[in-house]
């Protein structure tokens, strides 16, 4: 069955430093990957998505990611983090697109 | 962007209740999805809806389970009789179009529920 583990709860860093928030995925054949993000008393918005090609993609804000097959990862990466990326950040493995399977989430929490 | 508003945002009941959590989807959207995440767990698909009907369904969609959409109006959930593991935020979803390619999801932000 496929699965994504966030293996960080919660994630700290000061504004203006590159941040990289951690996913891996277990899935048997070419997965489709997303990384959404809830900003408080908000929906989750998808920030970009993954889909077999181009192992690294843009995304909004700012946003990238890149896809391992080695590894099993789906990193997403800023390379300069603002006050208002604050927020929760979810990673998504799916076969269809839309029965998403979540991982656990990191919270984000970024210093003045 | 697209917004799906979700009512209420929190609610409180005792267990053996009904609740019906309402879900307003994206205006031309046509398919309809419910998650649910218990606290510090992992996000996990319910069911989805299309055309009036349920398409599909996971283990954790339970015979007290119910959803329907009468008339284009509110996409709902409902539960009867709730359970003290119902306990979660549930998450309602629209997309215009399903499958990889073209599927994004649109979420609302979520009613809290919890059984007593």
């Amino acid at each position: 069955a496929q699965s994504v583990t966030q293996p960080d709860a919660r994630v700290t860093v000061s504004e203006g430093a590159s941040l990289q928030l951690r996913c891996k995925y277990s899935y048997f054949g070419t997965p489709y990957l997303f990384w959404y993000v809830q900003y408080p008393r908000q929906g989750l918005q998808l920030l970009l998505k993954y889909y077999p090609g181009d192992p690294v993609v843009q995304g909004v804000n700012g946003f990238e990611a890149e896809f391992s097959k080695s590894n099993s990862s789906f990193h997403l990466r800023k390379a300069s983090v603002h006050w208002s990326d604050w927020a929760v950040y979810f990673c998504a493995v799916s076969h269809m697109g839309y029965k998403l399977t979540f991982g656990t989430g990191t919270s984000l929490l970024v210093d003045p | 962007g697209p917004k799906v508003l979700q009512i209420p945002s929190h609610q409180i009941i005792d267990m053996g209740q009904m609740v019906t959590l309402n879900c307003d989807p994206v205006s031309n959207h046509l398919y309809f999805y419910w998650y649910k995440q218990i606290l510090g767990q992992q996000m996990e698909f319910l069911v989805n809806f299309y055309n009036g009907k349920v398409m599909e369904k996971s283990k954790l969609f339970k015979d007290q389970f119910s959803v329907e959409r009468p008339d284009g109006s509110y996409f709902t959930l409902k539960i009867q009789p709730t359970a003290l593991e119902d306990s979660a935020v549930y998450f309602c979803a629209s997309s215009l179009e399903t499958g990889a390619n073209t599927g994004q999801l649109y979420f609302g932000e979520g009613s809290k529920l919890t059984v007593l």
